[in-house]
């Protein structure tokens, strides 16, 4: 199972928005409704942010948001907060009970 | 609260064997399937393997299979990874993570296994 690709960085100023893409195929992201993200600190746990593609968990600011096209995923943060400055992974289901990440991406706020 | 604190990681020669513990507490334990997930330090997430809640169900990524077995004791709320023929490419943080929703919504710390002669 090949990760899925993410770009290696993104960035924006406060209060603007940034996309991230994850790409994979039509045996995970393409073939089912199960695409979530999650935020990295340097030194921390994953965080859950964004589940079956477009879901918020509790607590998950409303600036976080989800979609998908085809073999491709999203996530957009806009407003831009200096919190918001880590590592984020995809991760897709792949079928028969299997799952893949993507590559990650550093996010940086300017 | 949820908690998961896992255990058990060391340096061990190529070849060996070692089993992670991961204990868990705040929710309960044998309603939820649960992963484990890899990570080598300053790279990206590689999914490990799943038991399903009452252990009857597992699986595992390719990288793994017929070397690693995952089980769980829903008794003790605890989750564990058996790891035998380890090798370099081994090497790395393990974290078990609680499945939800296709997800996997909270996180433990992880255990730091590394392989080395």
């Amino acid at each position: 199972q090949s990760a899925l690709t993410q770009p290696p960085s993104a960035s924006g100023s406060p209060g603007q928005s940034v996309t991230i893409s994850c790409t994979g195929t039509s045996s995970d992201v393409g073939g089912y409704n199960y695409v979530s993200w999650y935020q990295q600190h340097p030194g921390k746990a994953p965080k859950l942010m964004i589940y079956e593609v477009t879901k918020r968990p509790s607590g998950v600011p409303d600036r976080f948001s989800g979609s998908k096209s085809g073999n491709t995923a999203s996530l957009t943060v806009s407003g831009l907060q200096a919190e918001d400055e880590a590592d984020y992974y995809c991760s897709s289901y792949a079928g028969s009970y299997k799952y893949v990440f993507g590559t990650g991406t550093k996010v940086t706020v300017l | 609260e949820v908690q998961l604190v896992e255990s058990g990681g060391v340096v061990v020669q190529p070849g060996g064997s070692l089993r992670l513990s991961c204990a868990t507490s705040g929710f309960t334990f044998g309603d939820y399937g649960m992963h484990w997930v890899r990570q080598v330090p300053g790279k990206g997430l590689e999914w490990v393997s799943l038991i399903s809640w009452d252990g009857g169900r597992t699986y595992y990524a390719d990288s793994v299979k017929g070397r690693f077995t995952i089980s769980r004791d829903n008794n003790k709320n605890s989750l564990y990874l058996q790891m035998n023929s380890l090798r370099p490419e081994d090497t790395a943080l393990y974290c078990c993570t609680r499945g939800t929703n296709w997800s996997f919504d909270y996180w433990g710390q992880g255990t730091l296994v590394t392989v080395s002669s």
